[in-house]
């Protein structure tokens, strides 16, 4: 599986966009980008994937580079509550497990 | 639509018990993945079902076992208690293997 490099930390003032980064240089041409949140004390929330087209729901936007080597995980409007780690992750279609690694820490700030 | 839902939530128990965790998917999902989550080691994959059969499992010894039901719920057991079992116990679900995969709030599990 390919991995990916995210920053350790980022803060974020409330009400604006937050823009996560994630490095997947080695991607496979058949692995979708994930991207899960985990709330302190909480089980890792799903927010948001895509394979090359940027995909858009109620939670987030997700921007793939053209060559899909790096990825934006963006949250227009940031709460208080959106302050969570952040995992960015590759997977191929089948794969039955999940693995993530140490993500990025979001710190929501009034 | 409810989500993935676990119980209990929390538990205590000691050294030497047993501890039996639940799970159940959001409806219609049929496919159920069970994780350990501890701050040294991080996710870890315990095992996956679909159909009442484990198709998969992770590296974990054979005190740790799980089971589905016709009705896609499922079990996990962990016998004989050891202090390192102490961690966050996180089920998952997803329509069939492989699609995207949903978590429920998970089962802290405390060994004393």
């Amino acid at each position: 599986d390919a991995k990916t490099t995210q920053p350790t930390s980022m803060d974020c003032a409330e009400g604006r966009a937050a823009n996560l980064p994630c490095n997947h240089s080695t991607i496979s041409g058949n692995e979708y980008v994930y991207w899960y949140r985990q709330i302190h004390s909480q089980g890792p929330q799903y927010i948001i994937h895509g394979l090359k087209n940027n995909e858009t729901n109620e939670m987030a936007s997700l921007i793939i580079t053209e060559d899909r080597k790096s990825s934006t995980l963006i949250l227009p409007h940031a709460t208080l509550r959106d302050t969570a780690v952040y995992y960015c992750i590759v997977r191929v279609a089948d794969d039955y497990k999940l693995s993530f690694g140490a993500g990025t820490t979001v710190t929501v700030r009034a | 639509k409810a989500g993935v839902t676990q119980t209990p939530r929390y538990l205590i128990k000691t050294r030497g018990q047993q501890v039996t965790l639940s799970c159940s998917p959001i409806s219609g999902h049929r496919s159920v993945s069970w994780y350990q989550q501890t701050p040294g080691q991080g996710l870890q994959f315990l095992f996956e079902y679909f159909s009442e059969t484990q198709r998969n499992k992770g590296n974990f010894p054979g005190r740790f076992s799980g089971r589905q039901f016709s009705n896609s719920r499922s079990e996990m057991n962990v016998s004989t208690l050891e202090l390192g079992d102490s961690a966050l116990y996180l089920c998952a679900s997803s329509l069939i293997p492989g699609n995207t995969i949903y978590f429920g709030e998970g089962s802290w599990l405390t060994v004393v």
